[in-house]
């Protein structure tokens, strides 16, 4: 299973609702990564967890707040969002990578397309 | 900032010419890759290059890193109207959890 699973597919939200999107994937990857990606833009990181200890946080406000539960798993939980928040939200998974030359390729799943009202 | 940016930002061509998309970036790298994006949907990952590397091939994708100048392209060949999509360049230089960072991208639209 090479796949990446993302839910919702859409998803759309008032400023004062609590919801999260979730991500699996099932190839043994210990890297995952969450990516914000606006209209015609390239995907921006968020944060990346390595064998499910958050590594990376790019100064990614409070209203977002990820999780990792298990080496498949993946959480966003969204809080208090606002309109400017509405965008493509990507999840990845990788090996993490180990030494100067060695990276891995990262797979990335079909999004969810989130729209704050 | 070591986000890299790519040259045409908008590329229109026939069924079975050949379209180059360039990128170009800031700071020295370990690895650079390509990615390609269907409108709306995730990243699928092409071709990656390490930094020792000077070309790579797989399948119609040739793949070139300069690192003197900083810069890569991405050339495909005899492009078909499934190439139609963004191609990204991601580059990385952190050791450890792999923190990617990606070009504007290049729309490439091929016309049958």
């Amino acid at each position: 299973d090479t796949e990446v699973t993302q839910t919702p597919k859409h998803l759309v939200m008032g400023m004062t609702n609590k919801k999260s999107l979730k991500c699996e994937q099932h190839m043994g990857h210990r890297a995952m990564y969450w990516y914000k990606q606006k209209a015609k833009k390239p995907p921006e990181l968020m944060f990346v967890y390595s064998y499910e200890k958050l590594s990376i946080n790019e100064s990614v406000p409070s209203r977002f707040s990820p999780e990792c539960p298990n080496s498949s798993l993946l959480n966003l939980h969204l809080h208090a969002l606002q309109p400017e928040d509405s965008a493509l939200y990507l999840c990845a998974s990788s090996q993490p990578a180990g030494g100067l030359f060695r990276a891995n390729e990262q797979f990335f799943g079909p999004g969810t397309r989130l729209t704050v009202l | 900032s070591q986000q890299g940016e790519e040259d045409p930002q908008a590329l229109s061509i026939q069924e079975g010419e050949n379209a180059t998309m360039n990128c170009s970036y800031k700071t020295s790298i370990n690895n650079l890759q390509w990615y390609r994006q269907n409108s709306g949907r995730g990243l699928v990952h092409l071709i990656l290059i390490r930094s020792n590397e000077r070309e790579k091939h797989s399948g119609r994708l040739r793949v070139t890193l300069d690192t003197s100048k900083k810069s890569s392209s991405l050339l495909i060949t005899a492009s078909r109207a499934a190439d139609t999509a963004s191609y990204f360049c991601a580059t990385d230089k952190i050791q450890g959890a792999q923190k990617l960072v990606f070009g504007q991208g290049t729309r490439l639209t091929i016309n049958p």
